[in-house]
């Protein structure tokens, strides 16, 4: 399995509360992700980092917020969490998305709920 | 800007029988991936595809891909029921670094 590992794993947070979540790969992987995923809706991408401080907006990037200062960590903030925040969110990896045969490598994801 | 579109989004079958599951893209994309994911669990890179007439198989999955139909398939041959699991399928589109999904096909194998 590719390293990378999520956390926290399960958290439960207030609305208007801002939350951090972690992505942190041992892959030294250029590429990462963050998804959330919601049931009818799939995975769909909030933002994306190509490299040290390099980030840019996914399709649903509205709320969130992102900072990637070393290579192995990518966090995804919540400035200030609302209800439709609540979901799995899933950090992926690539170690050259332009390479052939680069698949996505995914984290075992954060269920958050903002009640 | 790459949409992707899976059907059916729900797939009851019953073991032995064969299915395809269809996904249709809107635009240039120079490789489509396949992914599996178990309820609860992450997810799980089947197959990569990225030139016309690709072809991949693993066990009872085969992919495959038609560019200028903009269409990608993964058939199941005699299910069992551990192929049960959600079946993603995701394109990269143009020179950017971002991979769009489908909603994902819920395959159920029934006894």
């Amino acid at each position: 399995d590719a390293g990378i590992t999520q956390s926290p794993r399960h958290k439960v947070t207030e609305t208007g509360t801002p939350v951090t979540l972690r992505c942190h790969q041992t892959e030294n992987h250029r590429y990462m992700y963050w998804y959330r995923q919601d049931p009818g809706h799939g995975l769909r991408l909030i933002h994306y980092s190509y490299g040290v401080k390099d980030t840019d907006k996914g399709e649903v990037s509205d709320g969130y917020s992102v900072s990637r200062s070393k290579t192995e960590d990518f966090l995804l903030t919540l400035e200030s969490a609302t209800s439709s925040q609540t979901s799995v969110y899933f950090c992926a990896i690539s170690e050259s998305i332009e390479k052939v045969y680069s698949p996505l490598h995914f984290g075992n994801g954060t269920r958050l709920t903002v009640t | 800007e790459l949409k992707v579109e899976q059907n059916p989004l729900f797939l009851s079958m019953q073991e032995g029988k064969n299915y395809t599951i269809y996904c249709n893209y809107s635009t240039t994309s120079d490789r489509l991936y396949w992914y599996r994911q178990d309820p609860g669990k992450s997810l799980e890179s089947l197959f990569v595809l990225l030139s016309n007439g690709a072809v991949k198989q693993e066990g009872r999955l085969m992919a495959s891909l038609d560019t200028k139909a903009r269409l990608s398939t993964l058939h199941i041959t005699a299910a069992v029921h551990d192929l049960s699991a959600t079946y993603f399928c995701a394109g990269k589109g143009g020179s950017n670094y971002k991979l769009t999904f489908g909603k994902g096909t819920l395959l159920t194998v029934n006894p």
